[in-house]
């Protein structure tokens, strides 16, 4: 069953709302979790490193202004796009990794959200 | 950048072998090899990994030459539901795991 929960799954909105999304892990703590975007026929890139109670680590060209990272729990980290326009409109997938595991260990993906912005 | 190499696109006839390559030959001696796969707007799903030694598990098997520098995923009895974009990416044991998504391979499992 599923190990990461994101929610929602699918949001349409008007231009300049901010849309918060969320991703828990529900069996196990995630010292971390990542946040990606993938495009229409793109690969996911990588936009955030989430760390529990500190601050997120962005990736070159990733404005943490637009995107906030929240990361207040060992299940649970946000993502909420700020002021969101056309542009930002994509498939926003988070993954985590259980506490303590080291690289022998897959992450967990959740089954990401598609935000539309009109 | 990622650093693996796959093929962009394979078919494989519905309940035969998939067999998918992976070059690596820049690994180094503390990355693991993963597999995941996406389907269509889901998010990836883990497959399975492997140091050194080959691997099996539920889902596949996979197959790391000797010299690690090529894998091969191999998924036994492929149904139409393997359909999906196939990701190998190397993981490093350091402390900055995020994941690199190279383009993968779209299998596509035909009836």
């Amino acid at each position: 069953g599923a190990v990461v929960s994101q929610h929602p799954s699918w949001v349409i909105c008007k231009s300049g709302t901010s849309v918060k999304i969320e991703c828990r892990s529900l069996d196990f703590q995630a010292t971390t979790m990542f946040w990606y975007r993938q495009f229409p026929k793109q690969s996911l890139m990588l936009m955030a490193t989430s760390n529990e109670g500190s601050k997120a680590t962005y990736e070159q060209g990733v404005e943490k202004d637009k995107f906030l990272i929240n990361h207040a729990s060992l299940t649970l980290s946000t993502l909420t796009v700020t002021s969101a326009h056309p542009e930002d409109s994509s498939f926003y997938i988070c993954s985590a990794e259980r506490e303590g595991r080291g690289a022998n260990q897959p992450q967990h993906f959740g089954d990401g959200t598609r935000l539309s912005i009109l | 950048d990622a650093k693996t190499t796959q093929p962009p696109s394979m078919d494989c006839a519905e309940g035969r072998a998939a067999n998918l390559p992976c070059n690596h030959s820049t690994i180094s001696g503390n990355e693991y090899v993963y597999w995941y796969r996406q389907i269509h707007s889901q998010g990836p799903q883990y497959i399975i990994h492997g140091l050194k030694n080959n691997e099996t598990n539920e889902m596949a098997s996979l197959i790391i030459t000797e010299d690690r520098k090529s894998s091969t995923l191999i998924l036994p009895h492929a149904t139409l539901r393997d359909t999906a974009v196939y990701y190998c990416i190397l993981v490093s044991s350091g402390s900055a795991r995020q994941l690199t998504f190279g383009s993968g391979t779209q299998l596509t499992v035909l009836p």
